[in-house]
This record gives C-alpha cells, sequence and structure tokens, in this order.
C-alpha cells in the first residue's frame, strides 16, 4: 500500500531564516505531488504541484519554492522566512494517470517568530 | 473557475442524531468530488469520491454523499454521529477541464458533538 511522509511535524523557526521541508511517497511510482498551505479557520491554498521530476508548477506568487529531485520526494523551501508564511503545511499525492483523488500526510505546523 | 462553497462554518449535533453538511459547486462541466475529514493537528483523510454513475456514493465510517446536478451540490450525510466524527469537513472539485492535477477545496464545516 502507499504511504505518505511529511517531516517534521511542528517548526519553529525565527523571521529571516532558510526553510526545507520534506515530503515523501512509498509504493506508488510517478505520482503527481501536492504542497499546501492551510491557515487558521480556512481551507486549502494550494502552493506548487508537480507532474514528475524536475518539474514544478506554481499556483501563487510568494516567498516558498519547490523542487522534485526524485520521482517520489517532494520538498518545500525558503531562503528567508516572513512571519506571513507561518501556517500548516500539508504535502499530498495522487495517482499520475486518470482521475484520482489526493492523499495527504499529516503536516508541519510552522510557526515564525 | 471552479469554486466549492460550504456555507456552514460551524455546526453542533447531538450524538445521535443525524448529519447533512452542505456542499455547492461551480464547475463548467461534470465535475468530480470530495469529501474529506480532518482531525486537529492532523492532515485529510478521504471519505469519499464522485466521478460519475451512480450519484448516491458511499463513503467509510458510515457517510454518504448524494451529487445532484439540477443543484450544484454534493452534500454529505450520516444517519447517526458518533463522538468520534467531531472533526473538520472539507468538499472539494476538480476535473477535466482544469487537468487532473487540481483541486479546489471549500473553506470547510467544523463538527461538534455534544452528548
Amino acid at each position: 500500500s502507499q504511504t505518505i511522509h511529511q517531516w517534521p511535524a511542528t517548526l519553529v523557526q525565527p523571521v529571516g531564516s532558510p526553510l526545507s521541508l520534506e515530503c515523501t511517497v512509498e509504493g506508488t511510482s510517478n505520482p503527481n505531488l501536492y504542497w499546501y498551505r492551510q491557515a487558521a479557520g480556512r481551507g486549502l491554498q494550494l502552493l506548487f504541484y508537480s507532474v514528475g521530476i524536475g518539474q514544478i508548477s506554481s499556483e501563487v506568487p510568494q516567498n516558498l519554492s519547490a523542487s522534485r529531485p526524485q520521482d517520489r520526494q517532494f520538498i518545500l523551501s525558503s531562503k528567508k522566512l516572513l512571519l506571513s508564511d507561518s501556517g500548516f503545511y500539508l504535502c499530498a499525492w495522487s495517482e499520475g494517470r486518470g482521475h484520482q483523488p489526493q492523499h495527504f500526510g499529516d503536516g508541519t505546523r510552522l510557526s515564525i517568530l | 473557475a471552479q469554486s466549492v462553497t460550504q456555507p456552514d462554518i460551524h455546526i453542533t449535533v447531538s450524538e445521535g442524531a443525524s448529519l447533512e453538511l452542505r456542499c455547492n459547486y461551480s464547475y463548467g462541466a461534470t465535475p468530480y468530488l470530495f469529501w474529506y475529514v480532518q482531525s486537529p493537528g492532523q492532515g485529510l483523510q478521504l471519505l469519499l469520491k464522485y466521478f460519475s454513475g451512480d450519484t448516491l456514493v458511499q463513503g467509510i465510517k458510515g457517510f454518504e454523499a448524494e451529487f445532484k446536478r439540477s443543484q450544484s451540490s454534493f452534500n454529505l450525510r450520516k444517519p447517526s454521529v458518533h463522538w468520534s466524527d467531531a472533526a473538520e469537513y472539507f468538499c472539494a472539485v476538480g476535473g477535466p477541464l482544469f487537468g487532473n492535477e487540481k483541486l479546489t477545496f471549500g473553506t470547510g464545516t467544523r463538527l461538534t458533538i455534544i452528548p
């Protein structure tokens, strides 16, 4: 069966520091991968998605970037964090073919001080 | 553009009572529709999905949803809620118009269960 791992679970970072959140998927090949941000009391905002290695689509202009160095690895990064980057970050995957639901990791709670 | 509206921000239901969570969507073709549940501090778990065919869809944990094209709705129901159903519920829409890569989520409905 497929599993998705996201880490760390929680992270407290000072303003201006760099960020790296990692997500890996097991048990499938060539998945679509996604990064979402969820602000308190709001829905999910799609940040990036990827349909293959090195293929990244950005949904909103922001202080973040994403990379997919391997088929089942998706990384969310920032060079300098802002206070507004605080939130709950979720990674998700879906089958790369057809119209399939997305499956989510357990999320990372990011607090910027 | 596709959109999802969940008109109820917060619903409180007594344990054992029936539940209906509303979801309305806007989409230019036959949509793909999903319901997810999120417990505090956790990721989202898929409850059920609708792609085509029978408009009444059965999901996990005793949930079901009905697709009504004429009303652009996909409401989630459960005949008898349990305390463990307390969580946040999200409706999502996707489909071929915008590629299978992207879903649009509603802002969620928080469900509280009282004894």
